[in-house]
């Protein structure tokens, strides 16, 4: 079965700081990788996904993740965050042809400081 | 926002009463989903229906049922509420091919069993 871990469960940053969020899978094969973001009091938005090709990935709002297939990563960046950035952040994963099933991490909680 | 409706947004119940949630979709997706998400856990899938009448099993199913007798409906019964079930529940529905399936979620019901 798959699983995802986010390890960072809460993260503070002051505005303008540059942000990574960790995100590891367990899955032998070919998987599908997503980030998700959760606004508070509102629901999920995807914020960019990756199925194949360029392992870096450029989603809304500014930003980027990175596929590191030796390393079963999925790392989600943005270079300057901003206090609009304050959400929960979802990584999830999906096997191709597994049903359609995606597997979430538990979530990471970003406040960004004004 | 991929056109999904879910009602009653915000219920409160009672122990040992039953409820059922309906998700509610526009563009005739095949896929839609049930998840619960509680803090520490992400999201986690209850059922999940694959076409009318066709449906199965998720991580957390015990003590939920859910029925698809239309398309675009998707309904989620609790027969008998207990206060572990208090929570937000997140329906979704899948859109692209078998190789970039890519999950939309719904604005979710919150759910206070007392």
């Amino acid at each position: 079965a798959q699983s995802v871990s986010q390890h960072n469960h809460h993260v503070i940053l002051s505005e303008a700081a540059s942000l990574e969020l960790g995100c590891n899978y367990s899955y032998g094969g070919t998987v599908n990788l997503f980030w998700y973001v959760q606004y508070p009091g509102q629901h999920l938005q995807l914020l960019l996904k990756y199925f194949s090709g360029d392992p870096l990935v450029k989603g809304i709002k500014g930003f980027e993740a990175e596929f590191i297939k030796s390393k079963f990563s999925f790392n989600l960046r943005k270079p300057s965050v901003q206090w609009s950035d304050t959400a929960e952040y979802f990584c999830a994963v999906n096997a191709p042809g597994s049903a359609r099933q995606l597997t979430f991490g538990s979530g990471t909680q970003l406040t960004v400081l004004p | 926002d991929a056109g999904i409706t879910q009602s009653p947004r915000h219920k409160v119940t009672e122990t040992g009463t039953p409820v059922t949630l309906r998700c509610h979709q526009t563009e005739n997706h095949r896929y839609m989903y049930w998840y619960r998400q509680d803090p520490g856990h992400g999201l986690r899938l209850i059922h999940y229906s694959y076409g009318v009448k066709d449906t199965d099993k998720g991580e957390v199913s015990d003590g939920y049922s859910v029925s698809r007798s239309k398309t675009e409906d998707f309904l989620l019964t609790l027969e008998s509420a207990t206060s572990s079930q208090t929570s937000v529940y997140f329906c979704a529905i899948s859109a692209g091919t078998a190789s970039t399936d890519t999950q939309y979620f719904g604005p979710g019901t919150r759910l206070t069993v007392l």
